[in-house]
């Protein structure tokens, strides 16, 4: 079966850093998405990995390890703002996107 | 980037009614969308795919007849709750993939909150 499974919920300090894990098993893959989703609203892009490495974008960072099934997001300079869901996707060989349940990201001052 | 627009963003309904949620790329063509349901504290569950000029692709345990979908032009994309019910009450999103073969990038409507009383 396909699944994607990421911590339901992660406590940070504002002006820290921290990591969101992301595994995956899927059918095929054509990519990794980070999505950032605050309450209420639609899911926002943060970054796309479809190699592996690190790829960075100002104050968040994206890993993939398409062999260990793994990626990360690494948010740095935590805000208060930051506090959202982050949701890990994996496109599979259908280009069908699968998702994860979410990261909760609780930002204390 | 491209847009996605959803129509509307609220609706409040009456238990029997049904509701029409439209979707629409406003400056993209998108032959295929996905409409997807997401309760309270959980992730987004993919409902259906919609395929402009066929018919749509339903997840299992979707009911096609209760969740009907039009996808008329490459455009828009529609979902009918059809005699909705307490337990419809959701945050409905849609999304449409934009980008190359090699990468597509799905863009998200703002999406729609349901609430059936």
């Amino acid at each position: 079966g396909q699944n994607i499974d990421q911590p339901t919920e992660m406590t940070a300090t504002e002006g820290a850093i921290v990591q969101i894990n992301c595994t995956y098993q899927t059918s095929g893959f054509n990519g990794l998405f980070w999505y950032q989703q605050h309450a209420g609203e639609a899911p926002t892009f943060l970054s796309y990995n479809v190699l592996d490495g690190l790829e960075e974008k100002g104050r968040f960072s994206s890993f993939l390890s398409r062999s260990k099934g793994y990626s990360y997001l690494l948010l740095k300079e935590l805000q208060m703002k930051d506090s959202a869901s982050y949701l890990c996707a994996v496109s599979d060989s259908n280009y069908q996107l699968i998702w994860g349940a979410g990261t909760k990201l609780i930002i204390k001052p | 980037g491209a847009v996605v627009s959803q129509h509307p963003s609220r609706v409040i309904c009456k238990s029997g009614t049904s509701v029409k949620i439209e979707c629409r790329s406003l400056d993209f063509q998108a032959t295929t969308m996905f409409w997807y349901r997401q309760f309270p504290k959980q992730s987004l569950m993919l409902m259906a795919t919609s395929n402009e000029g066929s018919k749509a692709t339903y997840e299992q345990g979707v009911e096609k007849d209760k969740f009907l979908i039009n996808h008329a032009s490459l455009t828009l994309s529609t979902l009918t709750v059809t005699s909705a019910h307490p337990e419809d009450s959701s945050f409905y999103i849609c999304s449409a993939p934009y980008g190359t073969s090699d990468y597509n990038e799905q863009f998200f409507g703002p999406g729609t909150r349901l609430t059936v009383l």
